[in-house]
């Protein structure tokens, strides 16, 4: 079956410090894995996303993410958090680059303490 | 461009009565996609579309109903609204022949139903 699963469902973080969310799948198919973010009462922005090459990716407000595929993960990182950076978070994999028909992950919501 | 909009933002339902969920894009895309969000649910994917013509079912796609005549419009129909079927649907949209933007899924605002 084609699942993402996130396993923490929340994650509080103290400004400044790293911040790693986890992010495993279960896809039949080469996988097309990526991270989306979305504030309180908005629509979904895309962070990143990893189709083939370098394992590990880039995205935007300073998040990467790794790629291993022999763990079945895509987990995303960021070096040191801002209190703007408090959202919910989700992963999604899909069957190909252009991000159509998704399955997602329940999401992270990240709190940021001061 | 206005992007992927969708019509209405709030709607209040009957248990049994139909309506259907707009949405529309501007950029030529070939894929649309239809996702409810509950909470601590996520995303689940209802039904997509990779053409106009061409539709098939996601995860959850019991009770709607997709159709796809044209490439801009992707019309959500919920047939016999039950109480379960209260959630925010969320319109999504991929992949222009046309652009060099082949890899970007925009999403449009949500609509945000009650079936009472």
């Amino acid at each position: 079956a084609q699942s993402v699963t996130q396993p923490d469902i929340h994650i509080t973080v103290s400004e400044g410090a790293s911040l790693e969310l986890r992010c495993n799948y279960s896809y039949g198919a080469t996988p097309y894995l990526f991270w989306y973010v979305q504030s309180p009462g908005q629509g979904l922005q895309l962070l990143l996303k990893y189709f083939s090459g370098d394992t590990l990716v880039q995205g935007i407000k300073g998040f990467e993410a790794e790629f291993k595929r022999s763990q079945s993960s895509f987990n995303l990182r960021k070096p040191s958090v801002h209190w703007s950076d408090a959202a919910e978070y989700f992963c999604a994999v899909g069957p190909n680059q252009a991000g159509t028909a998704l399955i997602f992950g329940k999401g992270t919501t990240l709190s940021v303490s001061s | 461009n206005a992007g992927v909009t969708q019509t209405p933002k709030f709607q209040v339902l009957k248990t049994g009565q139909s309506m259907t969920l707009q949405c529309a894009q501007d950029m030529n895309h070939e894929y649309m996609s239809w996702y409810r969000q509950d909470p601590g649910m996520g995303l689940r994917l209802i039904h997509y579309s990779v053409g106009a013509g061409i539709t098939d079912q996601g995860e959850v796609p019991n009770g709607y109903n997709v159709s796809r005549s044209t490439t801009e419009d992707f019309p959500l129909r919920l047939l016999s609204a039950a109480p379960s079927q209260t959630s925010v649907y969320f319109c999504a949209s991929s992949y222009s022949r046309t652009s060099s933007d082949t890899d970007t899924q925009y999403f449009g605002p949500g609509t945000r139903l009650t079936v009472l």
